[in-house]
């Protein structure tokens, strides 16, 4: 069964900092791109990251370049979000997911993060 | 990267057809054929529809079919029925540092 597994969300003050973990499971995670999608209370999704098969390129969204920082382990088959400099705005449900060329296939449950003083 | 543009809401009756729009720019949807849609149910992540413009995933039912015209792409649900209510969001490639770009969400219901 094809599975994703966030976790490591929670609470935390501004300028703060969380590491987001998605275990992957079910499918062959070393030959696809991966990538962190959130959405913040009563919103639309919002692309926030991504990561090649490889774990070589990587790209990231406007609003937290040079704040967030993505990763793999294909060794453990999971995705890892570095999040510091956290922000009010930056609070909303992770979500990470398969990218599968342009479009997210697969997609987790999702992990809370909550920035507030 | 401004959010694509879709309508807040449309509905229609069982067994109707509905079309919703998602406008965005020739940085996006009218430079790629790469606009996909998903469905999200209260409470549930999303799940793809349709991707590549117009392709539906394994075990997406027939009745969703999405095209594209200049900077505006559209998905069309036909034979409405009560298990389609869910909030739709379209998605784009786009240029820039943002690569992919949602749109601003549309709720369906069902009358």
């Amino acid at each position: 069964e094809v599975q994703l597994l966030e976790s490591g969300g929670g609470m935390v003050q501004p300028g703060g900092s969380l590491r987001l973990s998605c275990a992957v499971s079910g499918f062959p995670f070393s030959i696809y791109a991966m990538t962190w999608i959130r959405q913040a209370p009563g919103k639309g999704p919002e692309w926030v990251s991504a990561i090649s098969a490889g774990g070589d390129r990587t790209y990231y969204a406007d609003s937290v370049k040079g704040r967030f920082t993505i990763s793999r382990d294909s060794f453990e088959n999971t995705l890892y979000l570095q999040m510091s400099g956290l922000r009010a705005e930056d609070t909303a449900l992770y979500y990470c997911g398969r990218k599968n060329y342009h479009n997210f296939d697969i997609w987790g449950q999702g992990t809370m993060v909550t920035v507030s003083s | 990267q401004s959010a694509l543009t879709q309508p807040a809401s449309v509905s229609g009756s069982p067994g109707q057809s509905i079309t919703i729009s998602c406008t965005g720019t020739s940085s996006d949807i009218g430079y790629y054929n790469s606009v996909s849609w998903y469905r999200q149910l209260p409470g549930k992540a999303p799940t793809l529809v349709i991707y590549d413009v117009s392709n539906r995933p394994s075990g997406v039912s027939n009745r969703f079919s999405g095209s594209k015209s200049g900077n505006t792409a559209s998905l069309t649900i036909s034979g409405l029925q009560a298990e389609d209510e869910a909030d739709y969001y379209c998605c784009s490639h786009a240029s820039g540092i943002t690569i992919y770009v949602f749109g601003t969400g549309t709720k369906v219901t069902v009358l």
